[in-house]
């Protein structure tokens, strides 16, 4: 089955740097990936969606400036938080789209937790 | 705007007992309902979805779900639970593109 690989899977920073996480299909394209936060015993909420070639789409309350994502390829997207919180510590997880593929076929990454000292 | 809620935060069941977890949608157009379950730092596996025709749809792990239109539900069903089940279990409304709106989860605990 299409499996999608987040990376890292664990991250500890300090606060003030910057943190990137990538998301990766691995064995299908993928036009559109989709970034998730979830907080200890909450929910998952959508924070982007994020479409190759073009800007990513924001959630309202999410700050595009701290959290960039680029989907430069039909296989990459990327999520950089940057100039990191404890308060942005966090469990971020993405799904991605297979493209052409049947509607709704999602793919979930493993996820990756952020966590800022 | 489209919501999920899952009345059930938390919910114990025997071994070999039959399990029903509860799912409410706010959908303003034909849903699409997926189930899914993540395990403890995990991310998420999806068991089943609806998108139309038959209302009971079958999943993997032996789990089923029932979209029932008329109560705005899609509950998550499994005749016998078997121990490795234990999970979070999150029920999630959205669009054919992908854009998921999940409720708040609910806590599957299994007793030997």
């Amino acid at each position: 089955g299409a499996v999608v690989s987040q990376h890292p899977s664990r991250v500890i920073c300090k606060s003030g740097t910057s943190v990137k996480i990538e998301c990766r299909s691995l064995d299908f394209q993928a036009t559109t990936m989709f970034w998730y936060r979830q907080f200890p015993k909450q929910s998952l909420m959508l924070m982007a969606t994020s479409n190759e070639g073009s800007k990513a789409t924001y959630e309202q309350g999410v700050e595009k400036d701290k959290f960039l994502i680029n989907h430069a390829s039909l296989t990459l997207s990327t999520l950089t938080v940057t100039s990191a919180h404890p308060e942005d510590s966090s469990f971020y997880i993405c799904s991605a789209r297979l493209a052409g593929g049947p509607d709704g076929e999602l793919f979930f990454g493993e996820g990756s937790r952020l966590t800022v000292l | 705007a489209q919501s999920v809620t899952q009345p059930d935060i938390h919910i114990t069941v025997s071994e070999g007992a039959s399990l029903e977890l509860r799912c409410n949608y706010s959908y303003g157009a034909t849903p699409y309902l997926f189930w899914y379950v993540q395990s403890p730092g995990q991310g998420l596996q999806l068991l089943l979805k609806y998108f139309s025709g038959d209302t009971l749809v079958q999943g993997i792990k032996g789990f089923e779900a029932e979209f029932k239109r008329s109560q705005s539900s899609f509950n998550l069903r499994k005749p016998s639970v078997h121990w490795s089940d234990a999970a979070e279990y999150f029920c999630a409304v959205g669009t054919s593109y992908g854009k998921l709106t999940f409720g708040q989860g609910t806590i599957l605990t299994v007793h030997p």
